[in-house]
């Protein structure tokens, strides 16, 4: 089964600093998707970027960039030029692509979550 | 698209007492999942259905939960009886996946339950 580990509980930056967030994950499968989702006080779940395993490239949105490290499966979210609004719990989740038969592995799985302050 | 729509947002009620949560997916998305969110266990994957089928029921609690999906576009979650454990979040998010391809998940505002 595959597992999600975000090993940094909260983490703090100032205003305009940049901040990054870690995420590990296991698996067998070798095509899968990554995401980052954030989720603010108001609780709605966000996406904030999505990576495909078989792209080499890093996603990037914005301010928002990843460091995909397949080999080591690893998947960072960098922040840059922080602001008070990104203050938020950040959640990194894993998806498989490839079916098996009945669709079994199509969950979406879970890291337990960072929680970000934005001091100002 | 309005996005995935979910009832109530918030519910009060007394243990022992039945409570069935809503949820209208994105319209077009083929997968829709439960999630429970507690401060303690996280995000907990209930169950999903994929064409309305239930394929993966492993993450429902004990019996007292029941999921169902009649068509595309409602599926309800309930709690029969309810107990005060089982105050948290809980959220429906859906997606569309095809045979090689999927999209990402999208969440509804959650319905914060309160089992007193």
């Amino acid at each position: 089964a595959q597992t999600v580990t975000q090993s940094q509980p909260e983490m703090s930056v100032q205003e305009a600093e940049t901040v990054t967030l870690s995420c590990t994950y296991d698996t067998s499968e070798s095509d899968y998707y990554l995401f980052w989702y954030k989720q603010p006080p108001s609780r709605q779940m966000i996406l904030v970027i999505r990576q495909e395993a078989y792209k080499q490239q890093n996603a990037t949105e914005n301010r928002f960039s990843v460091n995909f490290q397949k080999a080591a499966k690893s998947f960072s979210l960098k922040i840059s030029d922080s602001q008070l609004g990104d203050a938020a719990m950040y959640f990194c989740a894993y998806r498989t692509i490839t079916p098996k038969s009945g669709g079994s592995n199509y969950k979406l799985t879970f890291g337990k979550g960072t929680l970000l302050t934005v001091n100002p | 698209d309005a996005g995935v729509i979910q009832s109530p947002r918030h519910e009060v009620t007394e243990m022992g007492q039945e409570v069935t949560l809503r949820c209208k997916p994105i319209s077009g998305h083929n997968s829709l999942f439960w999630y429970r969110q507690t401060m303690m266990r996280g995000l907990e994957l209930l169950i999903y259905f994929n064409n309305n089928v239930p394929i993966d029921d492993s993450g429902m609690p004990e019996d007292r939960f029941s999921a169902k999906m009649p068509n595309a576009s409602f599926s309800t979650l309930k709690i029969q009886p309810s107990e005060p454990r089982d105050s948290a979040v809980y959220f429906c998010a859906s997606s569309w996946q095809g045979a090689s391809f999927g999209t990402e998940a999208f969440f509804g505002q959650g319905t914060r339950l309160t089992v007193v």
